[in-house]
């Protein structure tokens, strides 16, 4: 079992539509990160998140919006996507630095 | 810009043998190695984590080492199983980053 937890596992949405993706951790640990995989490839950081304030934004375009409302969790608003951000989408946490980044399932993201 | 490649990209052994996976990289500046695991459609499971300053870590079968002079980490798996299937990535953190190689895509043959 994973320590980090993503929700939902699977989501299909439309180009119009608006969801969000969700993680969650209870290790304490005070750094957080969503990546995209696209098929056969390593994953990609988006965003990082230290102590609930965005560190690093690697350029995402603005239809994926991140969110650490405490400590805790991470959420990725989406809005407006287009059918190439179909891709897992992996959240992770760390102590932070060089510490060891602890990945959960991922959601896989449809857009049709 | 930091590059992390692994050879080789696909690997298809019997079950039982030794194999050594390997992952290079540029740029010496102070970094973790990390390798990773990951089966089909999941995420990414931390198999080892060798600190700047360290040269090798093991894990039962597995057993890491990372060669900061020439910028190269093997994975060896001992006796391989059919269940050490998946693809293996290894990450070069530094500082809150991750850049990951392009993963061995490993395959254990009953």
């Amino acid at each position: 079992d994973t320590e980090v937890t993503q929700t939902p596992k699977h989501l299909v949405m439309g180009m119009t539509n608006k969801k969000s993706l969700k993680c969650e951790q209870h290790m304490g640990h005070r750094a957080m990160y969503w990546y995209k995989q696209k098929a056969k490839k390593p994953p990609e950081l988006m965003f990082v998140y230290s102590y609930e304030k965005l560190s690093i934004n690697e350029s995402v375009p603005s239809r994926f919006s991140p969110e650490c409302p405490n400590s805790s969790l991470l959420n990725l608003h989406l809005h407006a996507l287009q059918p190439e951000d179909s891709a897992l989408y992996l959240c992770a946490s760390s102590r932070g630095g060089l510490q060891p980044q602890h990945f959960g399932d991922g959601t896989r993201l449809s857009i049709l | 810009k930091q590059e992390v490649t692994q050879i080789p990209a696909a690997l298809s052994v019997p079950e039982g043998e030794n194999l050594v996976l390997n992952c290079s990289f540029t740029d010496s500046a102070i970094y973790n190695l990390q390798w990773f695991r990951q089966d089909p459609g999941k995420g990414l499971t931390s198999l080892l984590l060798i600190q700047s300053s360290q040269r090798e870590q093991t894990s039962g079968r597995l057993n890491a080492s990372l060669d900061k002079s020439s910028g190269r980490s093997t994975l060896y798996i001992a006796a391989s199983q059919p269940g050490d299937s998946a693809t293996y990535l290894c990450g070069k953190t530094s500082y809150d980053k991750v850049i990951f190689g392009p993963g061995t895509s490993l395959s254990v043959i009953p």
